[in-house]
């Protein structure tokens, strides 16, 4: 399968605990983007990379969200003292930075923080 | 920034026949459209996109139509199935080399009774 990857596909998490969470992207595609999604809700933006560098990260949530991308392919979200409203799901997409612009989601990780 | 409304947020269609939602965007400067499906526990998967030069894209029993003077674009599903049954959102971005960072809307829960 050459799609987006995430990992863990679902996390169960005490409130406080840190969590983070692995996204593979299609090989060829160097820009890679976080997004969250609420029950019911549509996907909401929260950073994005072009290679390794972090070029938008002005949406995540709060100063306890961070990701990383150390080599331009791979990247890890982490969330630090979770607490309850941080329960949702995480999606990663990622497409090409040349021609064309469709964005491929990945399965996304289920975080449920108790 | 870019605000997507999207109706209705539920649609309940007998199979073969035919559902449409209908999404509105508030930046005039917004130039790509795409409609993703979601299935339950899935990631959205992009089944049709279309950019602001064009009026109508179709593929198969899909169609959306765009309208800027208006800033409204609709997605058109024709002999629906029982498959066609998920979750649809629109989006919008203004394509600049600074990425996907789409914003959704709200979501159509389209169910098709056999």
């Amino acid at each position: 399968d050459t799609g987006v990857s995430q990992n863990p596909r679902h996390k169960i998490t005490k409130r406080g605990q840190n969590v983070t969470f692995r996204c593979d992207p299609i090989s060829e595609h160097n820009r890679l983007y976080w997004y969250r999604q609420t029950l019911g809700q549509g996907p909401e933006f929260l950073t994005y990379f072009q290679n390794e560098a972090q070029l938008e990260k002005s949406r995540l949530l709060s100063d306890r969200f961070s990701a990383e991308r150390p080599k331009g392919s791979f990247s890890t979200l982490e969330i630090q003292r979770t607490e309850q409203g941080d329960s949702a799901m995480y999606l990663c997409a990622s497409s090409l930075q040349q021609g064309r612009t469709e964005a491929f989601f990945g399965q996304g990780t289920r975080l449920t923080v108790v | 920034g870019e605000n997507v409304e999207q109706h209705p947020s539920t649609l309940s269609v007998q199979e073969g026949d035919s559902a449409v939602i209908k999404c509105t965007y508030s930046d005039s400067a917004s130039n790509y459209f795409p409609w993703y499906k979601q299935e339950l526990g899935k990631g959205p998967q992009l089944i049709i996109d279309i950019r602001s030069n064009v009026g109508e894209k179709k593929d198969q029993r899909i169609a959306v139509t765009l309208n800027k003077t208006a800033k409204h674009f609709s997605l058109h599903i024709t002999e629906t199935q029982p498959e066609d049954s998920a979750v649809y959102f629109c989006a919008a971005i203004k394509i600049v080399n600074a990425g996907n960072m789409l914003t959704f809307g709200g979501g159509t829960r389209l169910m098709v009774k056999p």
